[in-house]
């Protein structure tokens, strides 16, 4: 069974980046599209950028174009998302998701991990 | 680019039918037959529930259906059931590899 295995719950000060990580297993890696989205307390979902399957190629939400970077280790098969210049919006639980070929939406998703932003 | 509009809740009673809207721009929901449909219940992440406006993945029950007009794309619930209680999220594609959500939809089952 498809599996996509956030690293933990993270509390981090204004100002300073965050690296999540999500390791995928039971599926050929470097066939899938992977996606990262974010929720914040009671709001809604907010999709922040995606990458190729080879890593060659990384898009952004225009929100986060200057703050976050998505990358992947397909030794590893391992997705990361980091998110530079924190602030206290950025408080979320964020979620790895993997995009299903040709069909643009999102058939597995991580189990999220909180991100917390506070002096 | 902006959130796509839903409805901020939607109710119904058992076995009842409802339909949410997601209403979004040329830009996206009318120009691209690529909307997704997400149910998320409380403190777990979301599960696809439609994909290509209208095509339901395996496993996934028929008493739920997707549709589009225009900019408009719609899911309805059929048969409305207790366990159907949950947030529900659309997501459009947006062109040069850009998606973007709906502002999410709270269905309680009456």
């Amino acid at each position: 069974q498809v599996q996509l295995v956030q690293s933990g719950a993270e509390v981090k000060k204004p100002g300073a980046s965050v690296k999540v990580s999500c390791k995928a297993s039971e599926y050929t890696f470097t066939n899938y599209y992977m996606h990262w989205v974010r929720q914040a307390p009671g709001q809604g979902l907010e999709w922040m950028g995606l990458i190729d399957p080879s890593g060659t190629s990384t898009n952004y939400a225009q929100k986060f174009q200057d703050r976050v970077t998505v990358s992947r280790d397909a030794s590893t098969t391992t997705v990361y998302m980091e998110l530079i210049s924190l602030r206290s919006e950025d408080t979320a639980v964020y979620y790895c998701a993997r995009e299903r070929p040709s069909t643009s939406y999102f058939d597995f998703w991580g189990q999220g991990t909180l991100v917390t932003v506070s002096s | 680019q902006s959130a796509l509009t839903q409805p901020a809740s939607v109710s119904g009673s058992p076995g009842q039918s409802i339909t949410i809207s997601c209403t979004g721009t040329s830009s996206d929901v009318g120009s691209y037959d690529l909307v997704s449909w997400y149910q998320q219940h409380p403190g777990k992440a979301p599960k696809h529930m439609i994909y290509g406006v209208s095509q339901r993945p395996s496993g996934i029950s028929n008493r739920f259906s997707g549709s589009k007009s225009g900019n408009t794309a719609s899911l309805t619930i059929s048969g409305l059931q207790v366990e159907d209680e949950a947030d529900y999220y659309c997501c459009s594609y947006g062109g040069s590899s850009n998606y973007v959500f709906g502002t999410g939809t709270k269905v309680t089952v009456l």
